[in-house]
This record gives C-alpha cells, structure tokens and sequence, in this order.
C-alpha cells in the first residue's frame, strides 16, 4: 500500500541543525510533488517547502527560506529536510506529504510524522 | 498570503445529526480546496479536493461545497467515529490551510 515513512526527529538545541527523512513505498516516488508541512504543538499545519518530481523546482514558506533546504533522491525513494540555524518556534511534528504530478494541489498521502524539539 | 479562516473553533453535534463547518479565505482560490479530518495522534487525512470531490474511499455522508471565498464541509448523520479536528486548504496560490474545526459530541 501507498505509505510514508519518517525519521530524523529529536530533541535540539537552538542553532543547531537536524536532518529528516522519509521513505516512500506503494507508488512511483519520482512522478510525484512532495512536501513537508509541520503542526506545532496544539496549532493548525503549516506547509513549508515542497520539491518538483525531479527534484528541480524547489519553494519555501517565508518561515524556513535560507534556513531549511528540501531534497530527494528518486533512487532510493526518499526525501529529506535539512534543518539549519533552528529556533524555538520550529519545535513540531514534520510530515512528508505526497502532491500530485503538478505543483500546487492538495496532499493525498501523508506519513506519520516526526516531533522535532528545539529546547535548551 | 491567502488567509484561510475556519468557523466555528469547536462545533459541538450529536451522533446521526449533521454537521455543517465552514472555512473562508482572504481572496478567491476558485474551487482549488481540499478538506481533511485528523483524529488525536494520527496524520491528516484527505476527505475531499475541488472542493467537492469526495477522496479514495471517503463515505457518501462527507460532502463539500462551494468557490470563490466562502466554503462548506457537511457531514450528513454524525457516526462515531467521525469526532476530529477538520482541516481545510486552499492550492490556488502556494499552499495555506485553516486554524481547524474540532468537532466533539454534544
């Protein structure tokens, strides 16, 4: 079946830095737009970055430009978040999210999530 | 930034009533809006897209409805397992979503 797979989430001081990751299996990965989109604790989600099937096209939400970089390797079905230069506001649970063949559509296919901590 | 605003916060309904929650957005997406349900601990859930095209596998009960700005999601008759918090999103311009419903049994 259609699945997502996350890792990478801890606990990390602010200023440091965290890469996440997530598997897909049960579909093509590289036809697909991803995205990460986070939720703070007890709030609403927040997309922040999603990649083209190629791994050309990458955006960002205002949040997170210059500070996170969005990845994929087709090969291995995976997709990554380099987190740099976190901060307390970036504590959240990250899911990976599974687009359309096209850019900007809704998200059929989420993972579970990874909770990221950013504390002292 | 396209603003999405969902009402009411908590919207409190019996079991086999219907359920009527709205999400409003700062300027037209057109019909670009999708709908998702998430239960405590568990990722979102995709209900509907176009607005009112139901998901793979959704019931029948869950509809959505309207363009421009203003929009509805109806649950027909309340089942149990239907109490979660509602997401709605817009994808006309990058990708925003509402503050959520949390929908609870009265």
């Amino acid at each position: 079946q259609v699945q997502l797979v996350e890792s990478g989430g801890g606990l990390v001081k602010p200023g440091g830095s965290l890469r996440l990751s997530c598997v897909a299996s049960g579909f093509t990965f590289g036809d697909y737009y991803m995205s990460w989109i986070r939720q703070a604790p007890g709030k609403g989600l927040e997309w922040i970055s999603h990649i083209s099937s190629s791994g050309i096209n990458t955006g960002y939400a205002d949040s997170v430009r210059g500070r996170f970089t969005i990845s994929r390797d087709n090969a291995r079905n995976s997709l990554y978040l380099q987190m740099n230069s976190l901060r307390a506001e970036d504590t959240a649970v990250y899911y990976c999210a599974r687009s359309t063949s096209t850019s900007c559509t809704w998200f059929d296919t989420w993972g579970q999530g990874t909770l990221v901590t950013v504390s002292t | 930034e396209i603003v999405m605003t969902q009402s009411p916060a908590t919207l409190s309904v019996s079991p086999g009533e219907r359920a009527t929650l709205s999400c409003r957005a700062s300027q037209s997406v057109s019909s670009n809006l999708a709908w998702y349900q998430q239960k405590p601990g568990q990722a979102p859930r995709l209900l509907i897209y176009g607005a009112s095209t139901r998901a793979t596998g959704i019931p029948a009960r869950f509809s959505g409805s309207g363009s421009g700005r203003e929009f509805t999601l109806t649950i027909s008759s309340l089942q149990s397992e239907d109490f979660a918090v509602y997401h709605c999103q817009q994808y006309n311009y990058w990708y925003t979503f509402g503050q959520g419903t949390k929908l609870e049994i009265k």
